[in-house]
């Protein structure tokens, strides 16, 4: 069975302090490492998504990194703005001949940014 | 342009009654997926659609749930006869298919069952 780990839970930083969210997973196959933004009440937001060892992405004040069994968002000097709950999914190999291109979400990190 | 959109974005209906909830996905998106997600955690598959055709329905929790997508467009999700324990947000979200991964989410039902 598919797992995806997220921590810390909650973290909280300083307007300007930088630090880094992480994502462990298990998937048979990995077929992609996708990360995704939440604000209150709202559907998640595509960010970025990863598939080998060793890619990187980056967008604004956020950079994500692939290893074989983990994922980093590295979040550099932060804005309040940056203040959401961040989620990692994973998409594993297909069930059933048919295909299937479900995601297995890890419960995310809710960050918060002081300023 | 315009997102993936659901309806109604509030169901408030009592136990034993049915809901229909709707997703309407992205122009040009053939590829369709519902969610629920229950307070402090990500997203659970409940099933999948590609097209008209509904590929993967794994994530169902059991037979009172079912979904549809007639024309490869909108897609509709009910759940029967439903129990408190079905209160939940019910995300939507859309990919291009092909081979893109992405998925777009919508904003989600919030559905209670008093």
């Amino acid at each position: 069975e598919d797992q995806v780990t997220q921590s810390p839970e909650a973290l909280r930083l300083q307007e300007g302090e930088s630090s880094s969210l992480n994502c462990s997973y298990t998937v048979s196959g990995l077929r992609g490492l996708f990360w995704y933004r939440q604000d209150p009440g709202k559907g998640p937001e595509f960010l970025f998504t990863l598939y080998s060892a060793g890619e990187e992405k980056e967008k604004e004040r956020l950079k994500a990194t692939l290893t074989k069994k983990e994922s980093f968002l590295h979040i550099t000097a932060p804005k309040p703005e940056d203040s959401a709950t961040y989620l990692c999914a994973a998409r594993g190999l297909e069930y059933s001949g048919a295909g299937s291109y479900q995601l297995t979400f890890g419960k995310g990190t809710k960050l918060s940014v002081i300023p | 342009g315009a997102g993936v959109s659901q309806s109604p974005r509030y169901k408030v209906t009592k136990r034993g009654q049915d809901v229909a909830l709707r997703c309407d996905p992205i122009s040009g998106h053939v590829s369709l997926y519902w969610y629920r997600q229950a307070l402090g955690q990500g997203p659970e598959f409940l099933t999948y659609f590609n097209y008209e055709a509904q590929q993967d329905k794994s994530g169902l929790p059991n037979d009172r749930f079912s979904a549809e997508r007639p024309e490869g467009s909108i897609s509709t999700l009910t759940i029967q006869r439903t129990e408190q324990r079905d209160s939940a947000m019910y995300r939507c979200a859309s990919s291009l298919g092909d081979g893109s991964y992405e998925q777009y989410f919508g904003p989600g039902t919030r559905l209670t069952v008093t």
